[in-house]
């Protein structure tokens, strides 16, 4: 069973460059897409991203400009890079596999796994 | 625009049918899917492709759409649905686009 572990600092200043890593363990990472999902305290969850195993990429177009996602298939591991942190950054990060299927002419995306989370605050 | 909305919150009677909503213009022409988030948990994918079910969720669980408004039902409500539901779709460039969320209580 494939499982996914967040890791990374749980504290990071205002203006610094968040990075964060997900470790797949149960099973490859090839041929399947990686996301990044977060949860902001009493707020809706967010996508963020997502990165095939060839290092193709689609981002949320509301943070695309500080974002930016990579993968090592030799380590079995995905990782997230957000610049220019500010406190609404501050957030329950999640990294994911996603499921990919063709309905009716368009491609779907589904989470189907998900790690449990790290939490990340940003303060100076 | 590809923005969806959920109710902020509902409430259910124990074994009572509860519907929650999700509308946005994208919904006419992407099909939704439903997470299922508890406390201190990742979420759950419970409904995709409209309306098939994940593997392990119980049958009361249902989705449904038509025109800009998909939704999910829980027919017979049950103490551990208590949670928080998301929509869910995806723009023209089949980026995520999550709802604002619906907090469920079981009452």
């Amino acid at each position: 069973q494939v499982q996914l572990q967040e890791s990374g600092p749980g504290l990071v200043k205002p203006s610094e460059t968040l990075s964060l890593t997900c470790t797949v363990s149960g099973g490859s990472i090839s041929t399947y897409f990686w996301s990044w999902i977060r949860l902001p305290a009493g707020k809706g969850l967010e996508w963020i991203g997502r990165i095939y195993t060839t290092g193709s990429t689609n981002y949320n177009p509301s943070l695309k400009s500080r974002v930016t996602m990579s993968v090592d298939s030799s380590k079995n591991q995905f990782s997230l890079e957000l610049n220019s942190i500010t406190a609404a950054d501050t957030a329950m990060y999640y990294c994911a596999r996603e499921v990919r299927e063709v309905l009716s002419g368009y491609y779907y995306y589904y989470i189907d796994v998900w790690g449990k989370g790290t939490t990340v605050t940003v303060s100076s | 625009s590809s923005e969806l909305t959920q109710d902020p919150a509902v409430s259910v009677a124990l074994g009572q049918t509860v519907r929650i909503t999700c509308q946005g213009d994208s919904l006419r022409t992407f099909y939704a899917s439903w997470y299922q988030q508890k406390p201190g948990q990742a979420p759950v994918l419970v409904i995709y492709d409209k309306n098939n079910r994940r593997s392990g969720i119980p049958d009361r669980f249902s989705g449904s759409s038509s025109g800009n408004t998909a939704s999910l039902t829980i027919t017979g409500a049950q103490a551990e649905d208590e949670a928080d539901y998301y929509c869910n779709s995806r723009d023209s460039n089949t980026n995520h686009v999550f709802g604002s969320g619906t907090k469920v209580t079981v009452l």
